[in-house]
């Protein structure tokens, strides 16, 4: 069966960098995308970007350019996202969400169990 | 201020049907011809349960239904039950399908 699974959770101080980790299983690792959605303490969903996996190619959304930085490891099925400068108003959890390539239809149909990250000095 | 505007809650009793609004209120979503529902739990990851406006996921109940008009998609659940007590997110892309968008969230509470 699909499974994302996310590393564990990260307590970083105000200025670093953390890299979280969605190890992909069950599935044709290279036909889809991954995508980063971060959600922070009782507010929504917010979108970062996607990493196409079979062409390493990256889209992040503006409010993170220069941030993040999200790569994949084919051989090893998993995906990882960089965030730097992390500042207090980056605590949150993080989730991976896998998206099919080369489709018209737009939809994240599995969800990693989601990486909290708390950004404290 | 999120391209997708969902109302930020609401509510209905046990057997009651609700629907939920996703209204897209920018030219930075696309053709919205593919409107995805999220459904989440306290403490959970979100989960499909809606997507290209109508279809469901293998696995998700039929008391969950979608519909679009315009700019405005709809989610709707019928016959509530207490477990469907959750925040529920609806989600599109732009024009170039390069980005993705969310909606604020909607909590539904059942009373």
């Amino acid at each position: 069966q699909v499974q994302l699974v996310q590393s564990g959770a990260e307590v970083k101080k105000p200025g670093a960098s953390v890299k979280v980790s969605c190890k992909a299983s069950g599935y044709t690792f290279t036909g889809y995308y991954i995508h980063w959605v971060r959600q922070a303490p009782g507010q929504g969903l917010e979108w970062m970007g996607w990493i196409n996996l079979n062409s390493g190619r990256t889209s992040y959304a503006q409010k993170f350019q220069g941030r993040v930085t999200m790569t994949r490891d084919v051989s090893a099925t998993t995906v990882y996202m960089d965030l730097t400068s992390l500042k207090s108003d980056d605590t949150a959890v993080f989730y991976c969400a896998r998206e099919k390539i080369g489709v018209t239809s737009y939809y994240f149909d599995h969800w990693g169990q989601g990486t909290p990250v708390t950004v404290s000095s | 201020q999120s391209a997708l505007t969902q109302p930020a809650s609401v509510s209905g009793s046990p057997g009651q049907s609700i629907t939920i609004s996703c209204t897209r209120i920018n030219t930075d979503v696309g053709d919205y011809t593919s409107v995805s529902w999220y459904q989440q739990h306290p403490g959970k990851a979100p989960k499909l349960i809606l997507y290209d406006v109508t279809n469901r996921p293998s696995g998700v109940s039929d008391r969950f239904s979608g519909s679009k008009s315009d700019n405005t998609a709809s989610l709707t659940i019928s016959g509530l039950q207490a477990e469907d007590e959750a925040d529920y997110f609806c989600g599109s892309y732009s024009i170039n399908r390069d980005l993705r968008f969310f909606g604020g969230g909607t909590k539904l509470t059942v009373l």
